[in-house]
């Protein structure tokens, strides 16, 4: 059971330059999140996706578009990557009732756009 | 405006002494709270949770304490290890909110002297 993996692990772009991180749950969860943090700042919530087919808008949502795929996988595009993008991006899974509150983190990737 | 506060961005405390991590919120709307522990290049863990039905919750040496009057809440960590050693997030739902989406603080750093 190896929860939410990410790949990749690490990553820099070039400016302008598009990439999608990838990222998959083996815990049947419902929903899947994006984040990015940045130095001395929360996790901001890039995108969601409540359930498998939708995918909704979060808090920093400028300059992304995600898939998901299935139930188990959720991708993160940047289409034409900027030094703003430059952050840690985690990916999470969330289940139903009271746990759905509990969400699940993978390890992060690690985004350097030059 | 940063819905979720944590003004300490770092705390050291003493091996075997309490370590108290403080969190304050200014939306009304917001009814589950929760405390994340994150390790250096690894994603945020779940650590423990407290609806606002309730003013405390306690998981072994972890408790966390909600005031809704003062909008704050508080994890306390007794007695406090070398291995508590990390950032620690205060997260926040809001009522109806979709897909359980949470505002996170900016962290706090706990080192736990020996």
């Amino acid at each position: 059971n190896a929860g939410v993996t990410q790949t990749p692990k690490f990553q820099v772009l070039k400016t302008g330059q598009s990439m999608t991180l990838q990222c998959a749950q083996d815990m049947n969860h419902n929903s899947m999140y994006w984040y990015r943090q940045d130095p001395g700042m929360g996790l901001r919530l890039i995108y969601y996706s409540a359930s498998e087919g939708t995918t909704d808008k979060g808090e920093v949502p400028n300059g992304y578009n995600v898939s998901r795929l299935n139930k188990r996988e959720f991708s993160l595009r940047l289409e034409s990557a900027a030094p703003s993008q430059t952050s840690v991006y985690f990916c999470a899974s969330s289940g139903t009732g009271t746990a759905a509150y509990e969400q699940y983190f993978g390890p992060g990737t690690r985004l350097t756009v030059t | 405006d940063q819905q979720v506060k944590q003004n300490s961005p770092s705390l050291s405390v003493q091996e075997g002494r309490i370590s108290i991590l403080n969190c304050d919120y200014t939306n009304s709307m917001f009814d589950y709270f929760l405390w994340y522990k994150k390790y250096p290049a690894e994603g945020p863990t779940f650590l423990i949770s407290i609806s606002s039905i309730k003013d405390k919750n306690e998981d072994g040496r972890f408790t966390v304490f909600l005031n809704k009057s003062a909008k704050h809440l508080s994890l306390h960590i007794v007695p406090s290890q070398p291995g508590d050693s990390a950032v620690y997030f205060c997260a926040a739902k809001e009522t109806g909110a979709g897909s359980y989406q949470l505002t996170f603080g900016k962290g706090t750093k706990l080192s736990v002297i020996p």
